[in-house]
């Protein structure tokens, strides 16, 4: 069965760190996104992807985060200075939508701990 | 605006007992679909149903059932014969067309032996 699969599945840096998770989709689905979960939290949208470009964020996505579709199969998130409340799992999930149904496919996940 | 609300953070139930999980929404779209996902102690996101507004057809799929009651914005999830495998934190969440999922705050279920 096709999964999304995301790396690393832990990662620790330090305070003002670059830092990028890397997620390969479902090779089918068109569209990727990224999702945040603070410990013990909600899980909360932070931005969506389609054809090359965001199509979605929400206010946590501010200038710090950025994403990228490098080479057509992986789909990255950056973080360009991390901060302690950066440490997260961070979800990726890809999706299709077949005639306005949406089933979005979550990977495993990547816990990020800013030390 | 969108919303999710859970309000049961967590629940414990013996084995075997049968459990409801509530999920009211809140939404002005007309279509929206709606979620659970399962959340294991391993954490990650594994996704059990959706369904759509217009359908409000009940769904059983095997001991999982779900209530979609739009007149009360509700969509509540029953565990029949719980099992100490059901053990994780559910949410429950919505789309609409946006395109992306609003969760709430996810119920905590504890199945004790």
């Amino acid at each position: 069965e096709p999964e999304v699969t995301q790396t690393p599945s832990h990662q620790v840096t330090q305070m003002g760190q670059e830092v990028i998770l890397r997620c390969v989709p479902i090779s089918n689905h068109l569209y990727f996104y990224w999702y945040r979960q603070i410990l013990g939290q909600k899980v909360e949208f932070l931005v969506s992807f389609y054809n090359n470009e965001i199509s979605e964020k929400s206010e946590i996505f501010d200038d710090q985060f950025s994403v990228e579709r490098p080479d057509g199969s992986n789909f990255t998130l950056k973080i360009r200075s991390t901060k302690l409340e950066d440490s997260a799992m961070y979800f990726c999930a890809s999706s299709v939508q077949l005639r306005g149904v949406t089933e979005a496919f979550f990977g495993q996940g990547t816990r990020l701990t800013v030390v | 605006a969108q919303k999710v609300t859970q309000a049961q953070t967590e629940i414990s139930v013996v084995e075997k007992e049968d459990v409801t999980l509530d999920c009211v929404y809140e939404t002005r779209d007309t279509t929206y679909y709606l979620f659970w996902y399962k959340q294991p102690p391993s954490g990650e996101l594994v996704f059990l149903i959706r369904r759509n507004s217009f359908d409000e057809q009940n769904e059983i799929s095997g001991r999982y059932s779900w209530n979609f009651q739009k007149s009360t914005s509700s969509f509540n999830f029953t565990i029949t014969a719980s099992q100490v495998v059901d053990s994780a934190v559910y949410f429950c969440a919505l789309e609409t067309g946006a395109n992306n999922l609003f969760f709430g705050t996810g119920t905590r279920l504890t199945v004790i032996p």
